[in-house]
């Protein structure tokens, strides 16, 4: 079946690490994003990618990397700089010009 | 001001109760989600509109383009129908990208 997966579900890392979040889709979507969630808040955009070897920064970048090698995968790196790592990421991607998007599942991420 | 607002932020109801969830948006659209996020934070995307009404099962959503305002329903509410329900709508600007409700959250009580 075609979809989006992320992985994994939880994630726990020690401060300081760096950790990278899966985004895999099999539906030949050219459009990828990222976003965070945090309590009580809305979902904010970190990063998206439009097309292969092309990404943009979102809202709130700052401390994050990510990289678009491959169309189906666009993985999110969380760097030690992110002075705040702690939080739910959701990953989405659509065709372009196509209204219909996909959401993953989430990643919940914990720094302890 | 956020893009997104949803009301109400939280609601309690009686299991089979009818159940309306507002949202409202001040960005022009070309689609507008309805996500449904479960307690551990697994997301599912409900439905996709960009004109008129859907139904699924005892869900119903409507938009009204003209007005920037979509609702959610939940007839005959069940408690598994707990869970944070959130509007994200996608920007017909360049890049396409979502701008996302904060949710409501919903607990139905048997």
């Amino acid at each position: 079946d075609g979809g989006i997966t992320q992985s994994p579900k939880y994630l726990f890392r020690k401060e300081g690490q760096n950790v990278t979040l899966s985004c895999e889709q099999n539906l030949n979507h050219d459009a990828m994003y990222w976003y965070r969630q945090d309590p009580g808040q809305g979902l904010r955009l970190i990063y998206y990618s439009q097309i292969v070897n092309d990404f943009q920064k979102g809202d709130i970048a700052e401390g994050y990397s990510v990289s678009r090698e491959k169309k189906e995968s666009f993985p999110l790196t969380v760097t030690s700089a992110q002075k705040n790592p702690t939080a739910f990421y959701l990953c989405a991607s659509k065709p372009q010009g196509i209204h219909e998007a996909f959401f993953g599942q989430g990643t919940r991420l914990t720094v302890v | 001001k956020n893009e997104v607002e949803q009301s109400p932020q939280n609601l309690t109801a009686q299991e089979g109760e009818f159940i309306t969830i507002n949202c409202s948006y001040s960005v022009g659209i070309s689609a507008l989600h309805w996500l449904q996020q479960h307690p551990g934070g697994g997301i599912v995307s409900l439905f996709m509109l960009s004109s008129g009404k859907k139904k699924h099962g005892r869900l119903i959503a409507t938009i009204n383009i003209q007005e920037k305002h979509s609702s959610l329903h939940i007839t005959a509410s069940h408690p598994r129908d707990s869970a944070v329900y959130i509007c994200a709508v996608r920007t017909s600007t360049p890049g396409n990208q979502f701008y996302f409700g904060t949710g409501t959250s919903l607990t139905v009580i048997p």
